[in-house]
């Protein structure tokens, strides 16, 4: 099977511009979650779509938005984009069936907002 | 909430050595899942190994290892006979396992891992 994939792998941005991250799960998986990781604030849980509803969310402003689609793919969106934006972006697919728990990660997208 | 502390931001090992990297957590859950990442410097996350709370028998896989100690909340990875390959940043994370919506990993800062030929 495929892993999970990420595009765009490299992205850089300006302050106030916005900017849209698409993940792609490994087959048959229905659930996506995405992370931020930073050198100072390692990694940071941001939140979890399954069967298109957001799930799960965690401590980042309403400017970080995320969507789930009918294949599971998932996109996340960022407003108005800060210095502090910059970072590694990963998503992470799970199975989501009973007795599943494992999270497998894709190569994220890395942002530079200048 | 829960926490995950790595207390060894580095550490260096001889290849075909052995090395433990510690990890404790803080819970008030009893029923949870603890995993061992692995990532490279080409940046992809890898999953090395899992473990299930309600097991009592630590997880092993080939050259890793686990000691889970429940009671001290703490859960060190061990690798054995280390290679080159195995240089990376470790993440230690929780995950509770109440409910069906509970796929947040919690994280550790990491230990950098170094492999001296």
């Amino acid at each position: 099977k495929a892993g999970v994939t990420q595009t765009p792998r490299y992205l850089i941005k300006t302050r106030g511009q916005q900017v849209t991250l698409s993940c792609s799960p490994i087959s048959g998986h229905r659930s996506v979650s995405w992370y931020q990781q930073t050198p100072g604030q390692g990694l940071q849980f941001l939140f979890e779509y399954f069967s298109e509803t957001q799930r799960n969310k965690g401590n980042f402003p309403g400017r970080f938005s995320g969507r789930q689609f009918s294949n599971s793919r998932s996109e996340m969106n960022v407003s108005t984009l800060e210095l502090g934006d910059s970072a590694l972006y990963l998503c992470a697919s799970s199975l989501a069936g009973a007795g599943s728990y494992e999270q497998y990660f894709g190569p994220g997208t890395r942002l530079t907002v200048t | 909430a829960q926490t995950v502390t790595q207390s060894q931001p580095e550490m260096s090992v001889q290849e075909a050595e052995t090395v433990t990297l510690s990890c404790t957590y803080d819970t008030s859950e009893s029923d949870y899942y603890l995993f061992w990442y692995k990532q490279p410097p080409s940046r992809q996350m890898i999953l090395v190994i899992r473990q299930e709370a309600y097991k009592q028998q630590n997880a092993t896989e080939n050259r890793f290892s686990v000691n889970f100690q429940k009671a001290a909340k703490s859960f060190s990875l061990k690798i054995s006979d280390s290679q080159l390959g195995d240089a990376a940043m470790y993440f230690c994370a929780y995950r509770s396992a109440g409910g069906g919506s509970n796929y947040k990993l919690t994280f550790g800062k990491g230990t950098l891992l170094t492999v001296n030929p």
